[in-house]
């Protein structure tokens, strides 16, 4: 059972506009929602965190929007640039031990 | 900045052997995880450890891995005897407590 779902493999988008990472979740006991970005041959780095009791979290250029009712949440970029190229991963936490369960993963590409 | 430490970064080994893989997590940090990443795929917790004690090891296949945290402080996991199927990326993360992983860049293990 995926608990955690990122339908779109892959985005690819131009410089300068917007990219909407896409996730669904279907385990209403998580508590907070995480995004990662990873890029090839290193960890997965921290972006950005909404509480379950939020809508949206904004930081720079990345805002995260939550809709508990849709069970999903999306990821908005703006202005995207190359350096965003990455995978984007997906979290959902909670519980006692606060374990993540993460998507499949979403490759952005940022052309210029 | 303080860096979750992983070793070796990349091992090749042959079917039927043993290996181990070594973290060493953020100072302070009291919560320690290790995560498989197979291509494709999001990490997956394989054991969860609070200060020296496994919390979460639900999804560790006991039959040939094993982890240790004897310290509380780094941590050790080992695979014997390794598979092809266990080739993958292994992740180490940690956390001072609720939300945020620190990641470390991970050990790419490939068995032939």
């Amino acid at each position: 059972d995926q608990q955690v779902k990122q339908n779109s493999p892959s985005l690819s988008v131009q410089e300068g506009r917007i990219s909407i990472l896409n996730c669904d979740y279907t385990n209403s006991m998580f508590d907070y929602f995480l995004w990662y970005k990873k890029y090839p041959a290193e960890g997965p780095t921290f972006l950005i965190s909404i509480s379950s009791i939020k809508d949206k979290n904004e930081d720079g250029r990345f805002t995260v929007f939550l809709n508990k009712s849709a069970k999903h949440l999306s990821l908005h970029i703006v202005p995207s640039q190359p350096g965003d190229s990455a995978v984007y991963f997906c979290a959902g936490g909670g519980g006692s031990n606060y374990k993540l369960t993460f998507g499949k993963g979403t490759l952005l590409t940022v052309n210029p | 900045e303080a860096e979750v430490a992983q070793s070796p970064r990349y091992k090749i080994t042959e079917k039927s052997q043993a290996v181990a893989f070594w973290c060493d997590p953020i100072s302070g940090h009291a919560t320690l995880y290790w995560y498989r990443q197979i291509l494709g795929q999001g990490p997956e917790l394989l054991v969860q450890f609070q200060d020296e004690s496994v919390v979460d090891d639900s999804q560790l296949p006991k039959d040939r891995f094993s982890a240790e945290r004897l310290k509380g402080v780094d941590s050790t996991l080992k695979i014997q005897p390794a598979e092809l199927g266990d080739s993958a990326m292994y992740l180490c993360a940690s956390s001072p407590s609720m939300g945020e992983q620190f990641f470390g860049p991970g050990t790419r293990l490939t068995v032939l």
